[in-house]
């Protein structure tokens, strides 16, 4: 399985611009999260996703982020503007449902906006 | 949702044995108990999971009290490959919560 798949790997763009984090899920799986850590604030959930349905997205920021899943494996976030503040890595991960079943993730993009 | 409790950070030496121990006061009776690694420019990955009791897999084990309100982790004869955050989420219905995680630290 090739697992969790996010693109780019790394960004670096300046404020203002639009940017958007591509992520694949595991085959099969019904959940997909997007993350995003940083030193401060560690690894906060944004939103999450179930049969392609956004289900809680209390964790988005602000109205800068949006995130949309148009079939079962594909997810993107976009961020427009951008500010400095959002420099962070966002992690996509993915699982089946069902209590207890572990979850998978991405290796991460990291985003710079200078 | 109130978070998991655990050590911002830990130092350990190679070949100890090193404990990690997370504080789960809000568990729900279906939450299970879960714990992850992440090292540096990588995602974090799944280490081991338990309800109760105690579980033992080829890289940790996992001890839970009758309570559940706590769980440690324990790492056999750590090595400096070990040296990474460890995480112990909250497991709630759909959502997984993480904090800030753990860095443990390994020393030759």
């Amino acid at each position: 399985d090739a697992g969790v798949i996010q693109s780019p790997r790394h960004e670096v763009t300046e404020m203002g611009q639009e940017v958007t984090l591509r992520c694949k899920p595991i085959s099969g799986h019904d959940y997909l999260f997007w993350y995003r850590q940083t030193m401060m604030r560690g690894l906060e959930l944004l939103i999450y996703f179930n049969n392609n349905v956004p289900i809680d997205d209390s964790g988005m920021p602000e109205d800068r982020f949006s995130a949309k899943m148009p079939n079962a494996s594909f997810s993107t976030l976009k961020i427009q503007p951008s500010e400095p503040r959002d420099s962070a890595v966002y992690f996509c991960a993915s699982r089946v449902g069902g209590t207890g079943n572990t979850i998978y993730f991405g290796e991460g993009s990291w985003l710079t906006v200078v | 949702l109130a978070k998991t409790t655990q050590p911002i950070s830990m130092d350990s030496y190679e070949g100890q044995e090193v404990n990690i121990t997370c504080s789960h006061n809000n568990i729900a009776t279906n939450d299970y108990i879960t714990w992850y690694q992440q090292f540096p420019s990588q995602g974090p990955r799944f280490i081991i999971q338990g309800y109760k009791t105690k579980v033992t897999n080829e890289v940790a084990s996992l001890f839970i009290p009758a309570d559940r309100k706590s769980s440690t982790l324990s790492l056999p004869r750590v090595s400096l490959s070990d040296t990474a955050v460890y995480y112990c989420p909250m497991n709630r219905d759909d959502k997984i919560i993480f904090g800030k995680g753990t860095r443990l630290h390994i020393l030759p």
